[in-house]
């Protein structure tokens, strides 16, 4: 089946810094990503929509400049959280959409921002 | 509002039981609905998918069930193992946007 790596797999940083997360799609072209973050014990939330070669859509009460997404080719994807706080911290998992409308996720990211 | 709810939250059954998931949604509207497995660290997998017209999908020891005009849907397991011991995550698709449920975290004890 299709395959989306999702790098890196956990990150730990100070607050104040960025941090970029890469989702690629390995053995299929994906116009579009979606990428989720889920706090502990709660739904995967939809954040945003990244759609190749266009500016990405984001969710109500979604910070476009503080989660920067792009996604300059059909197989890689990224989101940067700038300026991370101890608050960003969360699991961040991005999906692709395969054959036959099934969803194809990342492995996740655990952000940790000290 | 379109929300998704799984019950129970979490399920601790012996090996070999048959048991039963339950998601429910408000919305059915649906375009379809997925039942994924997330495991601790990993991603996601797919476990099966049901479009709005269909009422089941099966998948070895899996059965999905979608009853649309109640606005529900049930992952049945069948014999259940220890490795099947992992989240479950029922995901209703609206148009281009996949709502998720909390999940029901399964423990399958030997």
């Amino acid at each position: 089946g299709a395959v989306v790596s999702q790098h890196p797999s956990r990150v730990i940083c100070k607050s104040g810094t960025s941090v970029k997360i890469e989702c690629r799609s390995l053995d299929f072209q994906a116009t579009t990503m979606f990428w989720y973050r889920q706090f502990p014990k709660q739904s995967l939330m939809l954040m945003a929509t990244s759609n190749e070669g266009s500016k990405a859509t984001y969710e109500q009460g979604v910070e476009k400049d503080k989660f920067l997404i792009n996604h300059a080719s059909l197989t890689l994807s990224t989101l940067t959280v700038t300026s991370a706080h101890p608050e960003d911290s969360s699991f961040y998992i991005c999906s692709a959409p395969g054959q036959n409308e099934k969803l194809f996720f990342g492995s996740g990211t655990q952000l940790s921002v000290l | 509002k379109q929300e998704v709810t799984q019950i129970p939250a979490a399920l601790s059954v012996p090996e070999g039981e048959n048991l039963v998931l339950n998601c429910s949604f408000t919305d059915s509207a649906i375009y379809n609905l997925q039942w994924f497995r997330q495991d601790p660290g990993k991603g996601l997998t797919s476990l099966l998918l049901i479009q709005s017209s269909q009422r089941e999908q099966t998948s070895g020891r899996l059965n999905a069930s979608l009853d649309k005009s109640s606005g529900r849907s049930t992952l049945y397991i069948a014999a259940s193992q220890p490795g099947d011991s992992a989240t479950y995550l029922c995901a209703v698709l609206y148009g281009n946007k996949l709502v998720f449920g909390a999940g029901t975290i399964l423990r399958v004890k030997s």
